[in-house]
């Protein structure tokens, strides 16, 4: 268990609708960083907070935004679904902002999207 | 922009033998950190093995260790006293400054009993 807990574990849902993910990092932990696992696409960083503030975006979509609050828990939202949205979506937390220091992410279980 | 590429999408190998997975790299970068993660079946992510770019040695971890060649920037992971429980994809992956992982495709490795 790596301490990163993500729910719900899977949620399907329609085109055009609007889901959201939440994680809670490991105990201590004050970054948090979202993924989205695709078949075609693979593994892609999508946006990283650190202590409730947004530090990197990657490759998120305009119709997805996430945050995370004073109690560090974040939340990504997707909306406007489309088929292509379909993915494993993982959270992952580290102690730091970033830097060269030992900063180990640790994943969630993911979330396992489906849109029908 | 850096990229990571596994030029192996699949592997096999029996049970009790040793296996190296590839994966190479492209950065200007001096300093960064390598990984690689392994997924069972179960979809968890899982830290195999890390090693930081300014270090020389190798790293090891109990029956993984890497061959980290930075001129080359190749970094291949080897498993010996291969395990049924080591079936699973295993992901190279790259952080540098902007502290983001990159993945490379993956190599699905089956171990066979």
């Amino acid at each position: 268990d790596s301490g990163v807990t993500q729910t719900p574990k899977h949620l399907i849902t329609a085109t055009g609708q609007r889901v959201t993910l939440r994680c809670s990092p490991r105990s201590g932990d004050l970054s948090v960083y979202w993924y989205q696992q695709s078949l075609d696409q693979g593994l892609q960083f999508l946006i990283q907070y650190y202590n409730g503030e947004e530090r990197a975006k990657g490759n998120i979509l305009e119709r997805f935004s996430a945050q995370q609050f004073p109690d560090l828990h974040s939340e990504l939202n997707l909306s406007s679904l489309e088929l292509g949205d379909s993915a494993l979506y993982f959270c992952a937390s580290s102690e730091e902002a970033g830097g060269l220091a030992k900063n180990i992410q640790y994943f969630g279980a993911g979330t396992r999207l489906s849109v029908l | 922009a850096q990229t990571v590429t596994q030029s192996q999408p699949e592997m096999s190998v029996q049970e009790a033998e040793t296996v190296t997975l590839s994966c190479t790299y492209d950065t200007s970068e001096n300093n960064y950190y390598l990984f690689w993660y392994k997924q069972p079946p179960s979809r968890q992510m899982i830290l195999v093995i890390r090693q930081e770019a300014y270090k020389q040695q190798n790293a090891t971890e109990n029956r993984f260790s890497v061959n980290f060649q930075k001129a080359a920037k190749s970094f291949s992971l080897k498993i010996s006293d291969s395990q049924l429980g080591d079936t699973a994809m295993y992901f190279c992956a790259f952080r540098g400054a902007t502290n983001k992982l990159i993945f490379g495709t993956g190599t699905l490795l089956a171990v066979q009993p």
